[in-house]
């Protein structure tokens, strides 16, 4: 159980364009989602806390007009990068917390390469 | 906030040896220590947790350790192998996450 799976793995595009990732709970209900970035050899870096039904709280130092979050159900929050420039290139990952107990279960990651 | 440190940055054993990575928290509030294994271009995988209540949990060739008087928690590995190989984060949470900065682990065959 607790599985978290995200679409697309992988997503190349154009600078200028932008690109949507989902990140699904398929096994239970997540009140809480959560976004991250990571860089390479580096820690997860927080994004943004995302509740059902309700505006995403983002992390100090984060654009929330180009990283566009919505979260419409239980199961189901995204990630929108709106307007891709290739510094926005980076691991993208989504966790989901299962309950009251703060476990939080990742995603596989989205690599998103902008050119 | 909390902030969590995590040494080494890179450790390397033989095949079979004991791995220990060890990390300090700084907010007695947080009361839950999970630790995950991540692959190259992979998501992080919970392989263990503790909770504040509990000084040592083990399973398989992975235990944890905790001591919440001196803040600090560590990741046993047993008779490593060379899928052991990955980066490892710990974590310390309250009200938030907050993950160190990660182990590099290799396992040389």
């Amino acid at each position: 159980g607790a599985v978290v799976s995200q679409h697309p793995s992988w997503v190349i595009c154009k600078s200028g364009t932008s690109v949507k990732i989902e990140c699904r709970s398929l096994d239970f209900q997540a009140t809480t989602m959560f976004w991250y970035r990571q860089f390479p050899k580096q820690s997860l870096m927080l994004m943004a806390t995302s509740n059902e039904g309700s505006k995403a709280t983002y992390e100090q130092g984060v654009e929330k007009d180009k990283f566009l979050i919505n979260h419409a159900s239980l199961t189901l929050s995204t990630l929108t990068v709106t307007s891709a420039h290739p510094e926005d290139s980076s691991f993208y990952i989504c966790s989901a917390d299962r309950g009251a107990l703060n476990e939080q279960f990742f995603g596989p990651g989205t690599r998103l390469t902008v050119l | 906030g909390e902030n969590v440190e995590q040494h080494p940055s890179t450790l390397s054993v033989q095949e079979g040896d004991s791995a220990v990575i060890k990390c300090t928290y700084s907010d007695s509030a947080s009361n839950y220590f999970p630790w995950y294994k991540q692959e190259l271009g992979k998501g992080p995988q919970l392989i263990i947790d503790i909770r504040s209540n509990v000084g040592e949990k083990k399973d398989q060739r992975i235990a944890v350790t905790l001591n919440k008087t001196a803040k600090h928690f560590s990741l046993h590995i047993t008779e490593t192998q060379p899928e052991d190989s990955a980066v490892y984060f710990c974590a310390a949470t309250g009200n938030q996450f907050y993950f160190g900065t990660g182990t590099s682990l290799t396992v040389i065959p």
